[in-house]
């Protein structure tokens, strides 16, 4: 099974300050077809979790512009270019390039 | 809009059996896959299941293999999950997710989630 690992665990954010969280995998995530299926999703306190990113560094419809994905093979990392207080929540990697698909541990971003 | 909208968790003793239900509208259903996802109490995200639009391709954890069964029900848009010798650790949320394998490759929409809970 692919290992999904996430650092930091908490991200305590000032209001308008940038945001970073890395995700790396056990192997590499490069499809046999030549896609790398990472995706990130936020989980709002007491809301299902959201698609925000997918394939990497593709924004999902109606996520800001302040989100980005980026990574290659195992690194994989997702900013938030200045954080608005509706940021806060658990963010998740997750892979779909083959099963079991498995979901990195969590990201809890918070204001300072 | 695409909606979700799942039922049947509850409270069940250990070694008893669930299903759950997972209802989908605004969404050619038979065309894509679903899957279901938990969430213990305080956890983070775990994938429990995933199935082909048309159910003949089946996945599972370790976690739930050969206790856990997923089917579909195309022709009432209904995902279920029917989940037998529940443990203890098998407390959990339960997500329903739609699981586009043709271009996001991720879970787009989810529900609001059921809740199950294995105790004596």
């Amino acid at each position: 099974d692919i290992v999904m690992t996430q650092t930091p665990l908490s991200s305590p954010v000032t209001l308008g300050q940038p945001a970073s969280i890395s995700c790396r995998s056990s192997q590499s995530l490069v499809h046999s077809d030549g896609n790398t299926y990472l995706s990130w999703l936020q989980q709002r306190p007491g809301q299902p979790p959201r698609l925000l990113i997918y394939k990497i560094s593709n924004r999902f419809s109606g996520v800001p512009d302040r989100f980005s994905g980026s990574g290659a093979g195992t690194d994989f990392t997702l900013k938030i270019s200045r954080v608005e207080a509706e940021d806060v929540g658990v963010y998740y990697c997750m892979q779909a390039t083959q099963f079991p698909l498995t979901f990195g541990g969590g990201t809890k971003v918070e204001i300072k | 809009e695409v909606q979700l909208l799942e039922s049947g968790g509850g409270l069940v003793q250990p070694g008893g059996s669930l299903r759950l239900s997972c209802v989908a509208s605004g969404l050619t259903f038979r065309s894509y896959a679903m899957s279901w996802v938990r969430q213990a109490p305080g956890k983070g995200l775990e994938w429990v299941s995933a199935i082909s639009g048309s159910g003949d391709n089946t996945y599972y954890a370790d976690s739930v293999k050969g206790r856990f069964s997923i089917s579909r029900d195309n022709t009432q848009n209904t995902l279920y999950l029917q989940m037998n010798s529940l443990r203890a650790e098998d407390t959990a949320v339960y997500y329903c997710a739609k699981y586009d394998r043709y271009y996001y490759y991720a879970m787009d929409v989810w529900g609001q989630g059921t809740t199950v809970t294995v105790s004596s």
